[in-house]
């Protein structure tokens, strides 16, 4: 069945330094979602790609889908403690409905 | 965006005995699913809840063990059946306001323990 994996599955990086966490499906997508889950909470949407080779930015998150729609990919610039939580992508599966990947755990050390 | 609320939010239940989780939106909108969370896990599909009509179920979920209700356009309950403590974990309703693949907005999620 489909798959949709992210590496690494966990990152702790000091604050102030890049992170990127990279998604990949084993179907190609028509878009991609990505959500993030701050640590007690639930997933919130951060944004949606559905363009080949589309690059959005969001302040210091930069989100791009890869060329082949099978891959994504989101880089935090200088990260903050605000940035902890887990970071999931999100590609639909069918007309309606999302298959989560296996997300990445996201901490930030003062 | 949507505002969802969920019922109750933490419960620790027995084995054997069954737990009705509620979720109520703010707003009519077109799908709500059901999600189950475990401990630093993904988020698995149970179902999706239709208005007026039975619940569509993922591989690995049966109506048996998680019936669904969705009476209406802003409200479904998801009944966790005959628990077991492999049932412990975080169960989620989302919604989404349109058709075909669109943005889900989360509710608060419901932590169950059963002993």
């Amino acid at each position: 069945g489909q798959q949709v994996m992210q590496i690494p599955q966990y990152q702790h990086v000091q604050e102030g330094e890049d992170f990127t966490t990279y998604c990949n499906s084993s179907t190609t997508l028509s878009n991609i979602q990505w959500y993030k889950q701050r640590p007690g909470g639930h997933p919130v949407f951060l944004i949606q790609l559905v363009k080949s080779g589309e690059v959005k930015k969001q302040k210091r998150l930069t989100f791009q889908f890869g060329e082949a729609k099978k891959n994504s990919s989101l880089h935090i610039t200088a990260t903050q403690t605000t940035d902890v939580g887990t970071y999931f992508c999100a590609g639909p599966s069918g007309t309606y409905k999302y298959i989560f990947g296996t997300g990445t755990r996201l901490k930030v050390l003062a | 965006s949507a505002v969802i609320s969920q019922k109750p939010s933490r419960d620790i239940c027995q084995r054997g005995t069954s737990l009705t989780i509620q979720c109520q939106v703010d707003s009519q909108v077109t799908m709500m699913f059901w999600y189950r969370q475990q401990p630093g896990q993904s988020l698995t599909l149970i179902a999706t809840a239709n208005q007026g009509s039975e619940a569509t179920y993922e591989s690995g979920f049966v109506i048996d063990k998680f019936p669904i209700s969705r009476p209406n356009l802003t409200f479904s309950t998801l009944t966790v059946s005959n628990m077991s403590p492999e049932d412990s974990s975080i169960y989620l309703c989302s919604v989404a306001k349109g058709v075909g693949t669109d943005t889900q907005y989360f509710g608060p999620g419901t932590r169950l323990t059963v002993l």
